[in-house]
């Protein structure tokens, strides 16, 4: 069955990057587009990115631009996201998930299955 | 952007009911709509998608409608593994954004 998994996060100070993984299991990452969806605690969701299955058309929150660096694996049916310059108000739980394809101009994606989180916390 | 404004913020319901909740976006997004239900400490859960078309595995109890600016999402004969926060994500542009959620409670 569809599984996603996300690891990687973690306790990091202001300034400093870290690196998301999300595994996939039950398909392919190469078919898929896959998105990032953050949540700052108690709070509510928030959408950070899109990449395409191709790998080459990509979307990203402006809030999020210039800091954050998405790629896909397809070898190891692994998504990444690294995010830089963190900030106190990055933290929260960031889910991966995947997105069925729109067909039009742009291609638009909805999302289906969800992983289960990974925690980041920036603090000094 | 797009904002998404969700109402009723929080909504009082019991076990049997029937409610309704409601979401407008600030401009035209067609039928680029889809609902989410989230449980405390829990990843969300895709319910609907295209406004109205149920996620595979989805009870028909849920069900979505409107285009354009205005939807709604209903659920019937309300259960306690019902009760949650439910959000709604228009992905007609971009930044995709979502609603700020409606939080289904036990009167």
């Amino acid at each position: 069955q569809v599984q996603l998994v996300e690891s990687g996060g973690g306790v990091v100070q202001p300034g400093t990057s870290l690196r998301l993984s999300c595994v996939v299991s039950g398909f392919s990452v190469g078919d898929y587009a896959m998105h990032w969806v953050r949540q700052a605690p108690d709070k509510g969701l928030e959408w950070v990115a899109v990449l395409a299955y191709d790998g080459r058309n990509r979307f990203t929150a402006e809030s999020l631009k210039g800091r954050i660096t998405f790629s896909k694996d397809n070898s190891k049916n692994t998504l990444h996201l690294q995010l830089d310059s963190l900030r106190p108000d990055d933290t929260g739980t960031y889910y991966c998930a995947r997105g069925r394809v729109v067909v039009g101009a742009p291609p638009r994606y909805y999302v289906d299955y969800w992983g289960q989180g990974t925690q980041v916390t920036v603090s000094s | 952007d797009i904002q998404m404004t969700q109402s009723p913020s929080s909504l009082s319901a019991s076990v049997g009911d029937r409610v309704t909740m409601t979401c407008r976006a600030s401009q035209d997004i067609r039928k680029s709509l889809a609902w989410f239900q989230q449980k405390p400490g829990k990843a969300p859960k895709s319910l609907i998608y295209a406004a109205s078309t149920l996620q595979s595995g989805v009870p028909s109890k849920f069900s979505g409608s409107g285009s354009g600016t205005d939807f709604t999402l209903t659920i019937n004969s309300l259960q306690p593994e019902d009760f949650a926060t439910y959000y709604c994500q228009q992905y007609d542009s971009y930044p995709y954004t979502f609603g700020q959620g409606t939080k289904l409670e036990v009167k």
